[in-house]
């Protein structure tokens, strides 16, 4: 597609479960970012990629969080025994160039954990 | 920690009006900026940006200006519609994150 993709749009689990969500960035775009915004807030950075390494992940809020990039296209980020307190929205961007390049983000996945 | 932070958290103004959103940034090594509109529900969708090289910069009905001496960003909506009705962010690069600040919610009155 033309934009950035993610999914699922919706996830609700319950506490304690594991949780993977998908990010799939504009072709050819080299840096992928993954943010997380709860009502009202603004976007809060998690992790950032260039290629299939993570370049900044001093975001992630603990271990619990982690992201994969393996071919340097498609991201999940997989939450871990997750609580109530991860419910937010997780949002994906791709940029064409990384570092001072405009990011394109994708309609988000909104987690719910009950 | 860094922070990017918006004077106003809510703006309201008639239709036809120029609108006007301020950001304060706090961290100088900042070299790229970037203005974001978020409709509910939706991912934020980039409007405009500007490089701390230039101070001001103008698109289609939207222009920013950046004052550097006091860390500062605005952006100036002329002839604002009700489809310009969003939380609107600053966002500031350090390092190449993306940091956002809280956002102002403009509304527009018909």
């Amino acid at each position: 597609g033309a934009g950035v993709s993610q999914t699922p749009s919706n996830k609700v689990t319950e506490k304690g479960k594991y949780v993977e969500l998908r990010c799939d960035p504009i072709s050819g775009h080299t840096a992928l970012y993954w943010y997380r915004q709860s009502l009202g807030q603004g976007p809060e950075f998690l992790i950032y990629f260039q290629g299939t390494g993570a370049a900044d992940d001093s975001g992630l809020p603990n271990d619990r969080f982690f992201a994969v990039r393996p071919e340097g296209s498609v991201s999940t980020l997989k939450i871990q025994r997750t609580e109530r307190g991860d419910s937010a929205m997780y949002l994906c961007a791709s940029s064409l160039v990384g570092t001072g390049g405009e990011l394109f983000f994708g309609e988000g996945s909104r987690l719910t954990v009950l | 920690g860094e922070s990017v932070g918006l004077h106003l958290p809510t703006l309201s103004v008639q239709e036809g009006d120029n609108s006007i959103i301020n950001c304060a940034y706090s961290n100088s090594a900042s070299d790229y900026f970037i203005w974001y509109k978020q409709e509910s529900g939706k991912g934020p969708q980039f409007i405009i940006d500007i490089r701390s090289n230039m101070d001001k910069r103008q698109g289609q009905r939207v222009t920013v200006l950046l004052n550097k001496t006091v860390k500062h960003l605005s952006l100036q909506i002329a002839a604002t519609q009700p489809g310009d009705s969003a939380v609107y962010f600053c966002a500031e690069t350090p390092g190449g994150k993306l940091i956002f600040g809280q956002g102002t919610e403009l509304s527009v009155k018909p």
